[in-house]
């Protein structure tokens, strides 16, 4: 049992729908992230939410807008996606945001753009 | 920005045998070197990790070597098992500190 839960588990919307991503982390932890998985690419990091405050938006699209309400919560808005953005999405916590603090992963949503 | 390079992306072994798994970083400030091991349909998880202050770290079949001058660090599976059979992913942190920066990940086989 992780102690970083995503849902939902799989979600498949069309390019004009609206819908979201939820992360919980169960582990204390004060930083948050957003990576993307897609097929032959490496996790390739989104967004870092340190103490509900964004600290890294790595170049990403409008289109993906994220939430961090508190520590424990972090949403991913999706709205008007396009095919090439169907990837496995995986959350992660960690302690803080300093460079040697391990990272612990959910299991991702699986999301197609159809 | 930092990047990392991670060898082999295929990597077929007979059960028993040894397995290796390297990689490359470009920021010389970097100090914190984790391996992930990630099963189909499941998030990667922390399998071992390193600090630039020790050359060597092992934990029971699995250990991993640092050498901060080259630059490079590897990730060593001895007596490998069929439920090694994963995807093996390096990291090390970006220039900001503040996120982990992937390798391409390796595809273990361990066949029996």
């Amino acid at each position: 049992e992780t102690g970083v839960t995503q849902t939902p588990r799989h979600l498949v919307m069309g390019m004009t729908n609206k819908k979201s991503l939820k992360c919980e982390q169960h582990l204390g932890h004060n930083a948050m992230y957003w990576y993307k998985q897609s097929a032959k690419k490496p996790l390739e990091l989104m967004f870092v939410y340190s103490l509900e405050e964004r600290v890294e938006n790595n170049s990403v699209p409008s289109r993906f807008s994220p939430e961090c309400p508190n520590s424990s919560h972090l949403f991913l808005h999706l709205h008007t996606l396009q095919p090439e953005d169907s990837a496995l999405y995986l959350c992660a916590s960690s302690q803080d945001v300093r460079g040697n603090s391990p990272l612990h992963f959910g299991n991702g949503t699986r999301l197609t753009v159809t | 920005g930092e990047n990392v390079e991670q060898h082999p992306s295929t990597l077929s072994v007979q059960e028993g045998d040894s397995a290796v798994i390297k990689c490359t970083y470009s920021d010389s400030a970097s100090n914190y070197f984790p391996w992930y091991k990630q099963e189909l349909g499941k998030g990667p998880q922390l399998i071992i990790d390193i600090r630039s202050n020790v050359g060597e770290k092992k934990d029971q079949r699995i250990a991993v070597t640092l050498n901060k001058t080259a630059k490079h660090f590897s990730l060593h599976i001895t007596e490998t098992q069929p439920e090694d059979s994963a995807v093996y992913f390096c990291a090390a942190f970006n220039q900001a500190g503040t996120a982990l920066i992937f390798g391409k990940g390796t595809t273990l086989s361990v066949s029996s």
